[in-house]
């Protein structure tokens, strides 16, 4: 089946610091990329929404300076964790939407950030 | 918000059937039925989808009922390995894919 390829799985930064985090659909493209955040024992909650080439839709009561999207090419989506605090430590998960397959959409492996 | 709801939590004997539930009452007629599955500290993974008939596959068997306001996953024989948290969630082209609570599968031997 299609992959989607989500990088780093685990980073660990400093209060302040920047993180990217990449996700890529490896072999079809993806017209649509969803981000997530989950906390433990929680369902995952909808950061925001991006189609390639536009701005992301963000969902009400997640910053979008903070949490940068960009989704440049059909097969790369990239969310930016800007000036990260310790409460903004999550489980991040990326999925990926296509209509030229049967399942149509796919999840990456997730991101683990620690914000120390 | 979510458009399904599902219990909270669910016991299964290894190796008998899970028949895992879920309330989509709401559903408009393209809407797909989607399940997927969470282990812990994974991202989740394609379990099995359907419109309105039956569906299987390797994995499990959907039950959509005639008027597509429930639907119920089966996992025919249990494993230790089955136990995670699933999602059933209801898609159409690229609306919102919000997840509701899941119910977690506890799988005992």
């Amino acid at each position: 089946g299609a992959v989607v390829s989500q990088h780093p799985s685990r980073v660990i930064c400093k209060s302040g610091t920047s993180v990217k985090i990449e996700c890529r659909s490896l072999d079809f493209q993806a017209t649509t990329m969803f981000w997530y955040r989950q906390f433990p024992k929680q369902s995952l909650m909808l950061m925001a929404t991006s189609n390639e080439g536009s701005k992301a839709t963000y969902e009400q009561g997640v910053e979008k300076d903070k949490f940068l999207i960009n989704h440049a090419s059909l097969t790369l989506s990239t969310l930016t964790v800007t000036s990260a605090h310790p409460e903004d430590s999550s489980f991040y998960i990326c999925s990926a939407w296509t209509a030229t397959t049967n399942e149509k959409l796919f999840f990456g492996s997730g991101t683990q950030l620690s914000v120390l | 918000d979510a458009k399904t709801t599902q219990p909270t939590s669910m016991d299964c004997a290894e190796g008998r059937a899970a028949n895992l539930p879920c309330n989509h009452s709401t559903i408009s007629g393209n809407e797909y039925v989607y399940w997927y599955r969470q282990i812990h500290s994974q991202g989740p993974q394609y379990i099995i989808h359907g419109l309105k008939n039956n569906e299987t596959n390797e994995m499990a068997s959907l039950i959509i009922t005639e008027d597509r306001k429930s639907s119920t996953l089966i996992l025919p024989h249990a494993t230790l390995r089955d136990t995670a948290v699933y999602y059933c969630i209801v898609i159409y082209n690229t609306d919102k894919l919000i997840f509701g609570t899941g119910t977690r599968l506890q799988v005992f031997p």
